[in-house]
């Protein structure tokens, strides 16, 4: 069974303050892929990032990055000097399956970046 | 573009209704899903579909019927409604495979009394 974990309900920041949001997940498959979403207070999903279990690279996009360990399997997301724009919810999910129909999402995180 | 368009936006039923969500990509894409998003619970795969003319069932699909007759829409029905099917659904599409992100709809709130 897959399942992912955001154990981070809810985080509050002041702005300019870096914040990392945490997802634990797991599963029986070899080959995975993590993506992460963004809903902002508007409710659409936004696409951020997705990483396949073979490129445990880190990745930095802008004021992003993401830091994928397998060991703890982990895939920690970081916003660097964060802003007032980055108030939303962040779901981590997990799709093992090779059709992408059993994509396993987080509870999500909901970030508040105060002015 | 339009990408993945949702609708109704709102709606309000009283149990025992019945009604259908109704969502429409124009991307071409194969795969489409219905998800429902609860509070503190992420999101859910109810039903999805792979191709047009098949449906399969997700994680919580009781309560739900779906239906793909055209590659562009996939419709989501409640029979009878429930105060437990009260959630925001979402619909999303993605080309196959499971690297590719899926695209979501701005998602129905729908409230069942």
């Amino acid at each position: 069974a897959q399942k992912v974990t955001q154990a981070q309900t809810e985080i509050s920041v002041v702005e300019k303050e870096d914040v990392t949001l945490d997802c634990v997940y797991e599963t029986r498959d070899t080959t995975y892929y993590l993506f992460w979403y963004k809903q902002p207070p508007s409710g659409e999903l936004v696409f951020l990032i997705r990483r396949n279990s073979f490129d445990e690279q880190n990745e930095i996009s802008g004021r992003y990055s993401w830091n994928f360990q397998k060991s703890t399997s982990s895939f920690n997301f970081t916003i660097t000097a964060s802003q007032v724009v980055d108030s939303a919810v962040y779901f981590c999910a997990l799709s093992g399956s090779y059709n992408n129909n059993d994509m396993r999402f987080g509870a999500g995180t909901r970030l508040t970046v105060k002015p | 573009n339009a990408g993945v368009t949702q609708t109704p936006k709102f709606r309000v039923l009283k149990t025992g209704q019945s009604m259908t969500l109704l969502c429409a990509q124009d991307m071409n894409h194969e795969y489409m899903y219905w998800y429902r998003q609860d509070p503190g619970m992420g999101l859910r795969l109810i039903h999805y579909s792979v191709g047009e003319g098949t449906t399969a069932k997700g994680e919580v699909p009781d309560g739900y019927n779906v239906s793909r007759l055209k590659k562009q829409n996939f419709l989501l029905g409640l029979e009878s409604a429930a105060p437990s099917q009260t959630s925001v659904y979402f619909c999303a599409s993605s080309y196959p495979g499971r690297v590719e992100p899926q695209h979501f709809g701005d998602g129905t709130r729908l409230s069942i009394l």
